[in-house]
């Protein structure tokens, strides 16, 4: 246990679902991150929280829709996915959005859209 | 682009003997690079890292060396365990467009300690 707890760890999908993943910390940080993990590609960022607030998206398509009630909590919801969405997808929290603290990453949620 | 390359996607050493993992970058604005260990069903752990303006980390049994002008770092583990078997991945701070700072990342490489 990494202090960062994502669920579902497995999720398979048809491309019509909606679906949520769930991203918590109880970590005292206050910057979380999605980042998203495709077979033999280096990990790529989606969205950055800090206090709450988005403060980056890495021209994710909107099929990806990121929600963070509050410092601890991080969900991206999922519609209308494409197979080529299938990968790992993982959660980091960190202290005041500086990556020299080292960031926390979940376990990951391996995503299957069929 | 691929900013951050870690070339080879896998090393295998046997137990003892030194493990070297290569990693460059193209951005010199990069400011602190870090390693992560990544075990299978599990996310990647924090490591260790290095400041631009160092040239060496050593922590324990793993030393980071960075040599700005190549763009390379490399993270040395002496002596490797069979327990370091994992995928590492080499990572590069960097400020983004919306004035975040983010990690870039590499594709990582396998490393394997033979016993």
């Amino acid at each position: 246990e990494t202090g960062v707890t994502q669920t579902p760890r497995h999720l398979v999908m048809g491309m019509t679902n909606k679906k949520s993943l769930k991203c918590e910390q109880h970590l005292g940080h206050n910057a979380m991150y999605w980042y998203k993990q495709s077979a033999k590609k280096p990990l790529e960022l989606m969205f950055v929280y800090n206090f709450k607030e988005q403060t980056e998206n890495n021209s994710v398509p909107s099929r990806f829709s990121p929600e963070c009630p509050n410092s601890s909590h991080l969900f991206l919801h999922l519609h209308t996915l494409q197979p080529e969405d299938s990968a790992l997808y993982l959660c980091a929290s960190s202290q005041d959005n500086r990556p020299f603290y080292g960031y926390t990453f979940g376990s990951g949620t391996r995503l299957t859209v069929v | 682009d691929q900013q951050v390359k870690q070339n080879s996607p896998s090393l295998s050493v046997q137990e003892g003997r030194i493990s070297i993992l290569n990693c460059d970058y193209t951005n010199s604005m990069f400011d602190y690079f870090l390693w992560y260990k990544k075990y299978p069903a599990e996310g990647p752990t924090f490591l260790i890292s290095i400041s631009s303006i160092k040239d060496k980390n050593e922590d324990g049994r793993f030393t980071v060396f960075l040599n700005k002008s190549a763009k390379h770092l490399s993270l040395h583990i002496v002596p490797s365990q069979p327990g370091d078997s994992a995928v590492y991945f080499c990572a590069a701070s960097g400020v983004t467009q919306g004035g975040s700072e983010k990690l870039v990342f590499g594709k990582g490489t396998k490393l394997t300690v033979n016993p």
